[in-house]
């Protein structure tokens, strides 16, 4: 099956600078992949996504990439805001967005 | 309703005894997925519904998991003769369709504590 990793666990970054966090995934067949972003005590909420057919995504401060060929994603937060503190995650599906293998996440704390 | 429902939202329960945990999605949403999330990790799959079709149960971890869907709208997820390992926080999600990026909405969870 799908096996998702997801680098690093924890990331402390001061307010304004730039967050990177990387996952690789194993199954090729994997051809959707969404980043949720987890507040304390919530459900994850998708911040995210990109298709196999793209290479990258942008959303105002928040990016995606895609190397299909190596098989791994990232996203990328820029001009980072206090309130981007939480937990990320990856994960990779074979389409279907709710079934879907996930990372262990990514804390990320923004300092002001 | 406005999103994902869950209820209870924390359940403590002794062990060995039966607990039901209940997900109403959202209205007209056809698919509905159950998810585990351990303290500290990602989400573990476990069950999906679309539709009539079979639910998918290829992620429940024993024959103690089940799960029922009722209507095509509220789900149950049933765990017999629950064990300490069984604490975690349950997420119910629901989406329009199970195709191909279609965004799946997550609750806010049951916390269950196994003592």
């Amino acid at each position: 099956g799908e096996n998702v990793e997801q680098h690093p666990s924890t990331l402390s970054v001061q307010e304004g600078d730039s967050a990177v966090i990387k996952c690789t995934y194993s199954d090729s067949a994997s051809n959707y992949f969404p980043w949720y972003k987890q507040e304390l005590g919530k459900g994850p909420q998708l911040i995210i996504d990109i298709r196999s057919n793209v290479g990258e995504k942008k959303d105002q401060r928040i990016a995606v990439t895609l190397n299909k060929t190596a098989k791994h994603f990232s996203l990328h937060i820029t001009e980072t805001q206090p309130e981007d503190s939480a937990v990320y995650f990856c994960a990779a599906s074979r389409g279907n967005a709710g079934k879907s293998t996930f990372g262990d996440g990514t804390t990320l704390t923004v300092k002001p | 309703g406005a999103g994902v429902s869950q209820s209870p939202s924390n359940k403590v329960t002794e062990k060995g005894k039966d607990v039901e945990l209940r997900c109403d999605p959202i209205s007209g949403h056809t698919a509905l997925y159950w998810y585990r999330q351990s303290l500290g990790q990602g989400l573990e799959f476990l069950i999906y519904f679309q539709g009539n079709s079979a639910p998918d149960k290829s992620g429940l971890p024993s024959d103690r998991f089940s799960a029922e869907r009722t209507g095509g709208s509220v789900s149950t997820l049933t765990i017999q003769r629950t064990q300490q390992e069984d604490s975690a926080v349950y997420l119910c999600a629901s989406s329009s369709n199970a195709g191909q990026g279609t965004e799946a909405f997550f609750g806010q969870g049951t916390r269950l504590t196994v003592v």
